[in-house]
């Protein structure tokens, strides 16, 4: 159990244009989710911390406004990055907390963001 | 401010040897301490975990961690490398405000 999905796995996109990534708890209930950027060869990132009907809560330096993250219900949260450049491609991973396990997170597989 | 320390980036092994990835940690009181395999573009499989108890800390595919309060550190080990096990190692911790830290991973190659 605790299957988090991601999607899309790849992503191209034009200089200006938006994309959004969806992240998913298959078979659980996630009270939290999070999103992390990964540079190449890099470490994980915390972006933000999201929780289900609540505004996200956004690490300092990321721009709110760029990486908007909406977190629907309590399977689904999504990650919109607005007026994409290419210096905004990157590894984004998402994750979720399980009702009841507050410490730990449970990985989605990740996506990959291209922006030409 | 917490953080996580690896201070090898890149580590050799031989395929049959033994392996330790170290990893040092920043904070007053005892975090919740992970360990995280990435293969070239995936996602991250959880090796094994450490909240409190036993301190040597069995996980998956033969890895076993080992938190050293005195040291403030949650060493990764695994006594012989499969050739599978090349991959990027993270070690993460939450001192309690349910988010991760990272640390700046370690890669291993292994060699035939």
């Amino acid at each position: 159990g605790a299957v988090v999905s991601q999607h899309p796995s790849w992503v191209i996109c034009k200089s200006g244009t938006s994309v959004k990534i969806e992240c998913r708890s298959l078979d659980f209930q996630a009270t939290t989710m999070f999103w992390y950027r990964q540079f190449p060869k890099q470490s994980l990132m915390l972006m933000a911390t999201s929780n289900e009907g609540s505004k996200a809560t956004y690490e300092q330096g990321v721009e709110k406004d760029k990486f908007l993250i909406n977190h629907a219900s309590l399977t689904l949260s999504t990650l919109t990055v607005t007026s994409a450049h290419p210096e905004d491609s990157s590894f984004y991973i998402c994750s979720a907390n399980r009702q009841g396990e507050s410490y730990e997170q449970y990985f989605g597989p990740g996506t990959r963001l291209t922006v030409t | 401010a917490q953080s996580v320390t690896q201070p090898d980036i890149h580590i050799t092994v031989s395929e049959g040897a033994s392996l330790e990835l170290r990893c040092n940690y920043s904070y007053g009181a005892t975090p919740y301490l992970f360990w995280y395999v990435q293969s070239p573009g995936q996602g991250l499989q959880l090796l094994l975990k450490y909240f409190s108890g036993d301190t040597l800390v069995q996980g998956i595919k033969g890895f076993e961690a080992e938190f050293k309060r005195s040291q403030s550190s949650f060493n990764l080990r695994k006594p012989s490398v499969h050739w599978s096990d090349a991959a990027e190692y993270f070690c993460a911790s939450d001192s309690g405000t349910y988010k991760y830290i990272f640390g700046t991973g370690t890669r291993l190659k292994v060699l035939a």
